[in-house]
């Protein structure tokens, strides 16, 4: 049955060095989503795309945080440098766009990758 | 600013029992809402989608019910099961906001 990929599902590693995850959005969805998870915040989104252009990304921490989507079976989420505060799980949905082509319709959620920055 | 509660926070029960959550939002300018499931150390798993035009939406033995007019929706879990456990989020989308955001969940526990 369809459904989102991430990898890795748990990654381990030391302040300051560049982290890279990535997700597959289920074939003809053409909406992506990054969102964190933490005890503290709960889920927040940091990124959306539409047919791969970014069309938000307020929620995300510009100076180290970036998102890409090189084609529409792939979308990257990077950190650099890493802190230990990135710490978190990070999750990737997918979706089809509403009728106005906004992101207001189903989102299914990939199984999130779990990060750990020491 | 969207604030999304839910109550209770936690819950455990016999299985067997009929369960409301409840699930209330402060901006009453939604276009749909979500019920997800999130079982420990997974991701999210859509249970019901709800437009602001609809009621109500059923699926199995799970039914989800909004008033948007007043900022509420319940999820209604009947003859609830030990599979049931897990923490149930809610999540409006805000037309302001342009996104869902995100309760901070009622997890529940149903017991044998």
């Amino acid at each position: 049955d369809a459904r989102v990929t991430q990898t890795p599902r748990h990654k381990v590693t030391e302040m300051g060095q560049e982290v890279t995850m990535r997700c597959q959005p289920i074939l003809g969805h053409n909406t992506v989503f990054w969102y964190r998870q933490t005890m503290m915040q709960g889920l927040e989104l940091l990124a959306y795309f539409r047919n791969r252009a970014p069309l938000d990304d307020s929620g995300m921490p510009k100076d180290r945080f970036s998102a890409e989507m090189p084609d529409a079976t792939l979308a990257t989420l990077k950190i650099q440098p890493s802190e230990p505060r990135d710490s978190a799980v990070y999750f990737c949905a997918s979706g089809t766009p509403g009728t106005s082509g906004g992101p207001r319709n189903e989102q299914f959620f990939g199984p999130g990758t779990r990060l750990t920055v020491l | 600013k969207q604030e999304v509660t839910q109550i209770p926070a936690a819950l455990s029960v016999p299985e067997g029992e009929n369960l409301v959550l409840n699930c209330s939002f402060t901006d009453s300018a939604i276009y749909n809402l979500q019920w997800f499931r999130q079982d420990p150390g997974k991701g999210l798993t859509s249970l019901l989608l709800i437009q602001s035009s609809q009621r109500e939406q059923t699926s199995g033995r799970l039914n989800a019910s909004l008033d948007k007019s007043s900022g509420r929706s319940t999820l209604y879990i009947a003859a609830s099961q030990p599979g049931d456990s897990a923490t149930y989020l809610c999540a409006p989308f805000s037309g302001g906001y342009n996104k869902l955001i995100f309760g901070a969940g009622t997890r529940l526990a149903v017991h044998p």
